[in-house]
């Protein structure tokens, strides 16, 4: 079976500086890795995907995730906060193989970013 | 382009009354489904359908009934409500399966039961 796992609740930021979203994942097989963005009352978009292609991947509004095998890890990044970053974050797994062929998204259970003036 | 649209926004509901989510989808999309979302648990899938005429149930299914009648529609129905079901309901569709594909998200329908 596969799993989400998003390390924090909540992140705080200045707006300028760094952001960093980690999420860990468990499957059986090679899975496709999304994340998602909800804006406060919105629902989700997705940021960017990553489908064995480059193991680096760029989305939208300046945000990229790395794949990285050897530590199970999709991590989040953007080099600069900006105020409309604010929001919440999903990581969500993929498995080709997962028998129930409908139900092959799992989703973590999200982080939500603040990004302070 | 309206894309995905979901109504009501908010609902409440006393327990044991039934009613129905409406979602509707304007890309000719085969795959709809149902989540829900509660905090500090991600979204989790209730149902799903891959075209008309064809549903099947997801991680938590009980409580709650689909149809698809038309590409274009996917209604949700609490057959009698429980507080357990207060949520905010997301309808999502996509081309196809969504595996490597982007689901479409509507804006969330908001679910109190008294």
């Amino acid at each position: 079976a596969q799993s989400v796992t998003q390390l924090d609740s909540h992140v705080s930021v200045s707006e300028g500086t760094p952001v960093l979203l980690r999420c860990n994942y468990s499957s059986s097989y090679s899975p496709s890795l999304f994340w998602y963005v909800q804006h406060p009352n919105k629902g989700l978009q997705l940021l960017l995907k990553y489908t064995s292609a480059a193991t680096l991947v760029k989305g939208i509004n300046g945000f990229e995730a790395e794949f990285k095998k050897s530590e199970t890890s999709f991590h989040l990044t953007k080099p600069s906060a900006h105020m409309s970053d604010a929001a919440e974050y999903f990581c969500v797994v993929s498995d080709l193989r997962n028998n129930n062929a409908g139900n092959m998204l799992t989703f973590g259970g999200g982080t939500r970013l603040m990004v302070k003036p | 382009n309206a894309g995905v649209t979901q109504t009501p926004k908010f609902q409440v509901l006393k327990t044991g009354q039934s009613m129905t989510l409406q979602c509707a989808q304007d890309m000719n999309h085969e795959y709809m489904s149902w989540y829900r979302q509660d905090p500090g648990m991600g979204l989790r899938l209730i149902h799903y359908s891959v075209g008309a005429g064809i549903t099947d149930q997801g991680e938590v299914p009980n409580g709650y009934n689909v149809s698809r009648s038309t590409t274009e529609d996917f209604p949700l129905r609490l057959l009698s409500a429980a507080p357990s079901q207060t949520s905010v309901y997301f309808c999502a569709s996509s081309y196809s399966r969504p595996l490597d594909g982007e689901l479409f998200f509507g804006e969330g329908s908001r679910l109190t039961v008294l």
